[in-house]
């Protein structure tokens, strides 16, 4: 199994600020195949990229994903109040496909 | 709308057995594989199961396999998942979430449900 670690566990921002999330698989992750998600209480998780950098439909600009291998990265360019929320990463290259703990993008 | 909505959930004892369901709208969830994805309190999301247009395949994590059974019922618009022997470790919020994919899956989720509360406990 391809065990995903995000860090940090925890982003303390401000509204303008730039986040940084990282996504280190334990294995290479085949081809792009690399999603992230956000998640806020309450609601449905939402697909923010797949293929490790296009974005989903309907999700703004500011959201960027990179990397490969074995190490990925979400970046928010400038962080809007509604951003606030946990994100997650997931792999689908290898069975069975698995997600990262998250990581919390607070207010700070 | 374009929406899922899960239904179901509650509070079992170990051991017992509880049915979820999933109702979809707004899209044509015939021409969609499915799947059930769970987050138990505290931790991160963990892919359970899968199915395809027809039921006719279908797959389960190892942590499942052999208690939970995963169907659709595509007159109806719906999915279900029926857990049986259920332990303490089941105890999550499970979600239905539409694959990418329409007749073969991409192995990722393009729209979830708010998901259900499961709770196992005597």
């Amino acid at each position: 199994e391809n065990v995903l670690t995000q860090s940090p566990g925890t982003l303390s921002l401000s509204p303008g600020e730039r986040a940084t999330l990282s996504c280190r698989a334990s294995q290479s992750v085949s081809s792009t195949y690399l999603a992230w998600y956000q998640h806020k209480p309450g609601q449905a998780p939402r697909l923010l990229i797949y293929g490790i950098s296009s974005r989903a439909t309907g999700i703004p600009d500011r959201f960027s994903g990179s990397g490969s291998g074995t190490d990925f990265t979400l970046t928010i360019s400038r962080l809007e109040p509604e951003d606030f929320a946990v994100y997650y990463c997931q792999q689908y290259g290898s069975p069975p496909l698995t997600f990262g703990g998250g990581t919390k993008v607070e207010i700070k | 709308e374009v929406q899922l909505v899960e239904s179901g959930g509650g509070l079992v004892q170990p051991g017992g057995s509880l049915r979820l369901s999933c109702a979809a709208s707004g899209f044509t969830f015939s021409s969609y594989v499915m799947n059930w994805v769970r987050q138990a309190p505290g931790k991160g999301l963990e892919w359970i199961s899968y199915i395809d247009l027809t039921s006719s395949t279908i797959y389960f994590a190892d942590s499942v396999k052999g208690r939970f059974t995963i169907s659709r019922d595509n007159a109806k618009n719906s999915l279900y998942l029926q857990m049986n022997s259920l332990r303490d470790e089941d105890t999550a919020v499970y979600y239905c979430a539409r694959d990418h994919g329409k007749t073969t899956p991409y192995w990722y989720f393009d729209l979830w449900g708010r998901g259900t509360l499961v709770t196992v406990s005597s």
